[in-house]
């Protein structure tokens, strides 16, 4: 268990919604990543948050935005999805900016219809 | 522009073999990160370890090894006496970020299997 937890773990929607996908960071951690892996592109950065502040922006669509709260949380928001955006939506927390040691959550399997 | 190249889509090897992981990299800057990561048949995404590129010693952590070549522009990984617990799909990534792991590119993975 890595310490890092992401809500759910599986979600079916349809074309055109909008989801948010949860994760809590170890405890401790200021910085929180998230990641894309789908069939097609493969793994891909998407955004890095550190102590409340977005810190890096990677391939990140624009229908996608994220935030990290002052409980460290954060969540992504993904909205008029479309059957591409089906994907394992990944978070990872790291206790400092740079990411020397990443603890990776479960993923969030993102199913769109 | 950045780019890493996992040569490798599929390697198999009978347990307690050696087994070497390539990786090449392309980057024009003279500061960034390299990376390894492990994703086994649970779906889930292990940090393996992060490696500057000020930094060229090998690294030993157990049964890994990894062997950073700035000439040929590699960090390669590799598993001694390999077990099938190691089954895996392993990921490299550059990132070119001043302080370390973001705007991470990844290879697109080398699938290890360990056979029995």
């Amino acid at each position: 268990d890595s310490g890092v937890t992401q809500t759910p773990k599986h979600l079916i929607t349809a074309t055109g919604q909008r989801v948010t996908l949860r994760c809590s960071p170890r405890s401790g951690d200021l910085s929180v990543y998230w990641y894309q892996q789908s069939l097609d592109q493969g793994l891909q950065f998407l955004i890095q948050y550190y102590n409340g502040e977005e810190r890096a922006k990677g391939n990140i669509l624009e229908r996608f935005s994220a935030q990290q709260f002052p409980d460290l949380h954060s969540e992504l928001n993904l909205s008029s999805l479309e059957l591409g955006d089906s994907a394992l939506y990944f978070c990872a927390s790291s206790v400092d900016v740079g990411g020397e040691t990443q603890y990776f959550g479960p993923g969030t399997r993102l199913l769109v219809l | 522009a950045q780019k890493v190249t996992q040569a490798q889509t599929e390697i198999s090897v009978v347990e307690k073999e050696d087994v070497t992981l390539d990786c090449v990299y392309e980057t024009r800057d003279t500061t960034y990160y390299l990376f390894w990561y492990k994703q086994p048949p649970s779906g889930e995404l292990v940090f393996l370890i992060r490696r500057n590129s000020f930094d060229e010693q090998n690294e030993i952590s157990g049964r890994y090894s990894w062997n950073f070549q700035k000439s040929t522009s590699s960090f390669n990984f590799t598993i001694t006496a390999s077990q099938v617990v190691d089954s895996a799909v392993y990921f490299c990534a550059l990132s070119e970020d001043q302080t370390g792991a973001n705007n991470l590119f990844f290879g697109t993975g080398t699938r290890l299997t360990v056979i029995p």
